[in-house]
């Protein structure tokens, strides 16, 4: 099954601002939204922003969501060392009655 | 606070089968679709089932279609996992959760003579 497009990567300084994008189709992220996921090394999924870009209680301000056509963002503000992690998107594709992930984008802060 | 914890992962050799179980508790869980989503350690996340509310629907990724079956009691707020014909690359963690809320701590699966 397709999934989700996710660059690999990002890099950033300490307190600087980083954008991550997730990119699918009028299926999935342009039909249903996505949601953001954060995962650290070990550690199971946690939800940072739902697919009505929505932040669950206790996440941090400084996560945000957006969704403009296809493309979802995910914008995290004021970088600090333990935002290091697997970020992932996800989205329910109404053409393949299935979850898709993104392939997930490392997040280093420099 | 809401909890999901897996059990019934473990060593499985190829070709046997495995039934994974997912307790709930802290949320209506007879109102979720529920799923279950695998991840090779390193790898990335893959979605391998789901279920609806009240269990009248499933789908599947194609990789376990026929070989995985999902199912749900709610009256006992538990998601299960039944694997057979489990081969090398079914080795994993899986989760258990509803995906766009919450998601349990995970349950290694290992398939290896």
């Amino acid at each position: 099954q397709a999934g989700l497009t996710q660059p690999p990567s990002v890099s950033k300084g300490l307190r600087q601002t980083a954008t991550l994008t997730c990119t699918g189709n009028s299926n999935n992220v342009g039909n249903q939204g996505a949601a953001w996921l954060q995962q650290h090394q070990g550690h199971p999924p946690k939800l940072l922003s739902n697919r009505n870009n929505n932040r669950p209680s206790g996440i941090s301000e400084r996560f945000s969501a957006s969704r403009s056509g296809s493309t979802a963002s995910l914008t995290i503000t004021g970088l600090q060392p333990e935002d290091e992690a697997d970020y992932y998107c996800s989205a329910w594709d109404s053409s393949l009655n299935a979850v898709v992930f993104g392939g997930g984008t490392k997040l280093t802060v420099l | 606070e809401v909890q999901l914890v897996e059990s019934g992962g473990g060593l499985v050799q190829p070709g046997g089968s495995l039934r994974l179980s997912c307790a709930a508790s802290g949320f209506t869980f007879s109102n979720y679709w529920m799923h279950w989503v695998r991840q090779v350690p390193g790898k990335g996340l893959v979605w391998v089932a789901r279920i609806d509310n009240d269990g009248s629907g499933t789908s599947y990724a194609d990789s376990v279609k026929g070989r995985f079956t999902i199912s749900r009691d709610n009256a006992k707020n538990t998601l299960y996992l039944q694997m057979n014909s489990l081969r090398a690359e079914d080795t994993a963690v899986y989760y258990c959760g509803t995906v766009y809320e919450y998601w349990g701590q995970g349950t290694l699966v290992t398939v290896s003579s």
